[in-house]
C-alpha cells in the first residue's frame, strides 16, 4: 500500500491559464473522489468515480472543471482559464467500496 | 442532507491535559461517522470511525461513541501530547455516493 499520490505538490500559475492535476489512487481501490479545500475550510466534494464512471458532481464543479478517469484507475482534474477563487488545496482520496476513504497529500493551486 | 456541527477552535491545551471536541451531526438515517485528522501540510487521515449505534472507535488513545439518541460523536482523549496538535474534523457519510461531508474543523494546538 503506497497511498494515494497526487501530482504536483504546488502548482503557481497565472490567471487564465488552465492547469491540470493528476491522482494515482491506491491500486485496488475502485472509487476515486477529488475535494477542494479552501483556508480554514474543512473540504468540499467536487466529484467521484466508479471505476471509470463519474457518478457524481457537486454544483461546486463549474463547466470550466473536468475530470476523468479513463481506465479506471489514475485521475486528472483540469481547470480551464483560472480564477483567483479557485486558488486551494485540491484532495484525492480512493476506497474500496464502502470502506474508509484514503487522502493524498493534495495539490496546492495558487492563482496569481 | 447529512451535516456536522462541530466545536469551534482553536482549542489550546497543556501537554497531558484531558481533551474533548465535541461534535453533533443531523443525518438521514443512520451514517457511519468518522473523525479525521489533518496535521500540518498534510492530507486528511482517517483517525478513527463508528457505523452504528452505541459503537466506539478508537485510535492512538482518542475515543468517541455514536450516541444516536444526542446524535452526538464527541472526541476525547485522556492525555494529550504536542504531536496532537493538529485540525480534527468530524464526518458523516453520505451514504448515497459515500461522498463525506466535512464541517470546518476544530484546530488544537498542545504546549509543552
Amino acid at each position: 500500500d503506497t497511498g494515494v499520490s497526487q501530482n504536483p505538490r504546488h502548482k503557481i500559475t497565472k490567471r487564465g491559464q488552465n492547469v491540470t492535476f493528476r491522482c494515482d489512487p491506491i491500486s485496488e481501490h475502485n472509487r476515486l473522489y477529488w475535494y477542494r479545500q479552501t483556508l480554514g475550510q474543512g473540504p468540499e466534494f467536487l466529484t467521484y468515480f466508479q471505476n471509470e464512471a463519474q457518478l457524481e458532481k457537486s454544483r461546486l464543479l463549474s463547466d470550466r472543471f473536468s475530470a476523468e478517469r479513463p481506465k479506471g484507475s489514475f485521475s486528472t482534474l483540469e481547470i480551464q482559464r483560472t480564477e483567483q477563487g479557485d486558488s486551494a488545496m485540491y484532495l484525492c482520496a480512493s476506497s474500496l467500496e464502502d470502506q474508509p476513504q484514503h487522502f493524498g497529500d493534495g495539490t496546492r493551486l495558487s492563482i496569481l | 442532507g447529512n451535516s456536522v456541527t462541530q466545536m469551534e477552535g482553536p482549542v489550546t491545551l497543556s501537554e497531558e491535559a484531558f481533551l474533548t471536541i465535541n461534535c453533533t451531526y443531523t443525518a438521514t438515517g443512520y451514517p457511519s461517522l468518522f473523525w479525521y485528522v489533518q496535521y500540518p501540510g498534510e492530507g486528511l487521515q482517517l483517525l478513527l470511525k463508528a457505523t452504528k449505534a452505541d459503537d466506539k472507535g478508537s485510535n492512538k488513545g482518542f475515543e468517541a461513541t455514536y450516541r444516536k439518541e444526542t446524535t452526538s460523536f464527541h472526541l476525547e482523549k485522556g492525555s494529550v501530547q504536542v504531536s496532537d496538535s493538529a485540525v480534527y474534523f468530524c464526518a458523516p457519510e453520505n451514504s448515497s455516493a459515500s461522498k463525506i461531508i466535512f464541517g470546518s474543523g476544530t484546530r488544537l494546538s498542545i504546549r509543552p
